[in-house]
This record gives C-alpha cells, structure tokens and sequence, in this order.
C-alpha cells in the first residue's frame, strides 16, 4: 500500500506554462512537505503546510486537509525548474516518520 | 555555512563486504535519519535518531546498523547481510522528529 500518491508521474511542460502537481494521502497527518530533488540527487525543503496555503516566489502550496489532499503550483515555469517533486506527509498517529509519494518529475523546455 | 554533509558521493564495494557511510550535521539538530531511495519508489527510512546514543529502525533495517555516539555524527553501516545494497543513500536531519527535514547531497553506492 502506499499512503501519498502524487499524479502525474511525469510532466513535460513549455517555458512559461502554469505547473500544478497533485498530491494525494489516505492518513490523517500533522503536516504536509513539499520537497525538490535536483538532477545530481540533492533534495531541498520548498513548503511545510498543515493547512491553507504558502507561497514563495513562483511557487504555491495548498492543502485541503478534509479532502486529504495538496497541490503544488509553478507559475511562469523555467527550465531551471526541472526536478523531481516530492510530496511527503507526517502521520498524525506516529508524528516521528514521513511517509513519502514516489515523485513527479518535471522538465521544462526553453 | 551550516549543513549536512555526506561521504563519499560514489562508493563502489564487492559483494560480501561491511561499507560504511558517513553523514555529519552542524545545524546543531537533534534528530536525523537515513533513507535509501531506488528507482521508481519514494524514500524509504532505514533508521532515525531522536536524541545521542539512542536510534530506532525504520521501514527497511534488515541488513543495516547504525550508531549515535555524538549529536553532529549519524554513520550507516550496510553490511554484507543486506541482500541489494546497490542504491542512492540520502541522511537528513531536523530539530525535532516530524519537523522539516535538511537533506545531504547523498551517497550512490553500487555493489558488484
């Protein structure tokens, strides 16, 4: 089984389209992260939400918690956005792991 | 510059052999963890650390030990017994468990 479900797996997009990706979880949780894994493997931090919404630059998270699901949103898409985005949500019965989606990845093309 | 470092970034062993991976913090976090990440899945917790001289498994420890002697030290051990070792090895750390986590750059290792 498998607790966070992102969709789509892959998505190709052209520079400057709106991006949204999709996250799904069957748990109650505590908190939601928005994670970015770069080509070479690094993985950074974007969003910790538990609920409404974040923004940062071009980037916007939202979460509906009744509806046990997140979007991810890239406006004004760049090649250097290209990535892996991971979706990651902590149980709110444990609060000590983070149960993972398996990723999107993303590839923006000039 | 405060952050989270892991060594080596490749790692080659043959098969039958113990290989340690190193990961040091100093954003003076308490907790920290390792996962493996393959092909097509999510990350999957080998082990995590509360607190110094105290760790628990996580979903996939079976052919993995690991110790907490120091706050800013969290080294993984994959030993022989661990049927398919060859994977990326990502340790992270946050100031509490279910916080936000800092991940270091990784580890590929690959057995032959």
């Amino acid at each position: 089984k498998n607790e966070v479900e992102q969709s789509p797996q892959n998505l190709t997009a052209q520079e400057g389209e709106f991006i949204t990706i999709n996250c799904s979880y069957s748990v109650g949780i505590s908190a939601l992260h928005w994670l970015q894994q770069h080509p070479g493997g690094g993985i950074v931090s974007l969003f910790m939400l538990s609920s409404g919404k974040k923004k940062h630059g071009r980037l916007i998270a939202t979460i509906n918690i009744q509806e046990k699901h997140s979007s991810l949103h890239i406006t004004a898409s760049h090649p250097r956005d290209s990535a892996v985005y991971i979706c990651a949500v902590v149980p709110s019965n444990t609060g000590n792991q983070f149960y993972f989606g398996t990723g999107t990845s993303l590839t923006v093309i000039p | 510059d405060g952050g989270i470092t892991q060594s080596p970034k490749y790692l080659f062993r043959k098969e039958g052999q113990n290989v340690t991976l190193s990961c040091e913090q100093n954003l003076n976090h308490d907790a920290m963890y390792w996962y493996r990440q393959d092909p097509g899945q999510g990350l999957r917790l080998i082990y995590y650390s509360q607190i110094v001289n105290d760790f628990q498994k996580g979903d996939i420890a079976e052919g993995y030990s690991v110790s907490r002697e120091k706050k800013e030290s969290f080294p993984l051990t994959v030993t022989s017994a661990q049927k398919n070792p060859t994977a990326f090895y990502l340790c992270a750390s946050s100031i509490g468990l279910g916080y936000e986590q800092y991940f270091g750059p990784g580890t590929r290792l690959t057995v032959t």
